[in-house]
């Protein structure tokens, strides 16, 4: 069936250094959304993705979208202890039962002082 | 101010009992979604409901029960049935619940124990 993964699992970093997480998806995607979950919170939607090759920023983040629409990533530059939490990739579900969005397993990103 | 809300925030239950969850959005949305999260495996889905009075079975829907009698509300039963019910319960909800760029809204979550 569909499914959407990404890597690495968990990042650990020092402040000040760069972070990536990367998202795959089994089938092309019309768009991808991204959520951050800090730690004992509740995911909250970051940014969505339409078009291939797109890319945003927001402020240290940078979101991208393949051109074949099935992949993603997020780069954060200079983290700060602030971007402690984890990433989540989201993209729409195609037929089944799954709802309106498949989430890939998330990255976990710890930052150290 | 509008948003979604669960409760109770943490839940304790002993073995062998029926436990509800609430969950409630006064953002007029359509659809509404459970999902459970357990440490590393991310969000998996329970349940979804599009409609009133109509929902379907996510990934894991075995050993729960939901209702959707009003908009605003769709709680989660947890039931006897489940075999390994201790797990961080998300609630969230979207506009239409089936449009490919649909964004999912989420509530803060109750942390269920079984004792």
């Amino acid at each position: 069936g569909q499914q959407v993964m990404q890597i690495p699992q968990y990042q650990h970093v020092q402040e000040g250094e760069d972070f990536t997480t990367y998202c795959n998806s089994s089938t092309t995607l019309s768009n991808i959304q991204w959520y951050k979950q800090r730690p004992g919170g509740h995911p909250v939607f970051l940014i969505q993705l339409v078009k291939s090759g797109e890319v945003k920023k927001q402020k240290r983040l940078t979101f991208q979208f393949g051109e074949a629409k099935k992949n993603s990533s997020l780069h954060i530059t200079a983290t700060q202890t602030t971007d402690v939490g984890t990433y989540f990739c989201a993209g729409p579900h195609y037929g089944g039962s799954q709802g309106n969005l498949i989430f890939g397993k998330g990255t976990k990103l710890s930052v150290k002082p | 101010d509008g948003g979604i809300t669960q409760s109770p925030k943490y839940l304790f239950r002993k073995e062998g009992q029926n436990v509800t969850l609430s969950c409630e959005q006064n953002l007029n949305h359509d659809a509404m979604y459970w999902y459970r999260q357990d440490p590393g495996q991310g969000l998996r889905l329970i349940y979804y409901s599009q409609i009133v009075n109509d929902f379907q079975k996510g990934d894991i829907a075995e050993g729960y029960s939901v209702s959707r009698e009003k908009k605003e509300s769709f709680p989660l039963t947890v039931t006897s049935a489940q075999k390994n019910p201790t797990a961080f319960y998300l609630c969230a909800s979207s506009i239409e619940g089936q449009g490919a760029i649909d964004t999912q809204y989420f509530g803060p979550g109750t942390r269920l124990t079984v004792l």
